[in-house]
């Protein structure tokens, strides 16, 4: 049930593009991005849901594939503050929980 | 401060004891959640509250834990003969319920659990 995020890990120099995918085998109604860093809360970034609609801070794109249960996030010219590790959070049709996936280690280097 | 807030932030304890979480969340919203995070795992799910009533629990829940949210308002994790294995980050989140079935959840900076 719980959702797969790739890459588990990823490096990158500052001002460079990446990609995290989560996918999962159930059918799901939204998808909730979160940015974490070391010892702090997981912050809000992004909601997508069924249908197409969105909500989420200004400089985050992400896409939900509804035919493959799968979402993208989308981090274009890497900051440096964009390190930290990025959860996906599933939920189902009705469901008030969220099943996380098990992260994406991003590190931007100057 | 408006976000959620999580008291204490680090407890140390002895296999055995019973220890009391607390959970204030952001003022105006009537769901509040309670999660495990262990070190390099996401959270995961424990039990939510819609006002005071406990909606959901999850079947891993053990019958040594416990929360209730009295008022709608804070909440109150507890956790009877703690064990090593409950050693994590005790992470409260609250969200606002529009009527949707979805909503943004905040998260608290947790309560740092270590069982001896």
């Amino acid at each position: 049930q719980q959702p797969v995020q790739s890459p588990q890990a990823v490096i990158l120099r500052e001002g460079e593009d990446a990609v995290i995918n989560c996918s999962s085998s159930k059918a799901l109604y939204s998808v909730h991005w979160y940015r974490q860093k070391h010892g702090e809360a997981p912050v809000f970034l992004m909601i997508l849901l069924k249908g197409g609609e969105q909500k989420g801070h200004e400089k985050i794109s992400a896409s939900f594939n509804e035919k493959k249960q799968q979402s993208s996030l989308y981090l274009t010219a890497s900051q440096l503050s964009y390190s930290g590790t990025y959860f996906c959070g599933t939920g189902l049709q009705g469901a008030q929980k969220l099943v996380f996936g098990q992260g994406t280690r991003l590190t931007i280097n100057p | 401060d408006t976000g959620v807030s999580q008291d204490p932030r680090h407890k140390i304890t002895k296999r055995g004891q019973n220890v009391t979480f607390r959970c204030d969340p952001i003022s105006e919203h009537n769901r509040l959640y309670w999660y495990r995070q262990t070190l390099g795992q996401g959270p995961e799910f424990l039990t939510y509250f819609q006002n005071e009533a406990q909606l959901e629990k999850s079947r891993l829940l053990s019958d040594r834990f416990s929360a209730e949210r009295p008022k709608g308002s804070f909440s109150t994790l507890e956790i009877q003969r703690t064990e090593q294995g409950d050693s994590a980050m005790y992470l409260c989140a609250s969200s606002l319920n529009r009527g949707g079935s979805y909503n943004e959840q905040f998260f608290g900076p947790g309560t740092r659990l270590t069982v001896l």
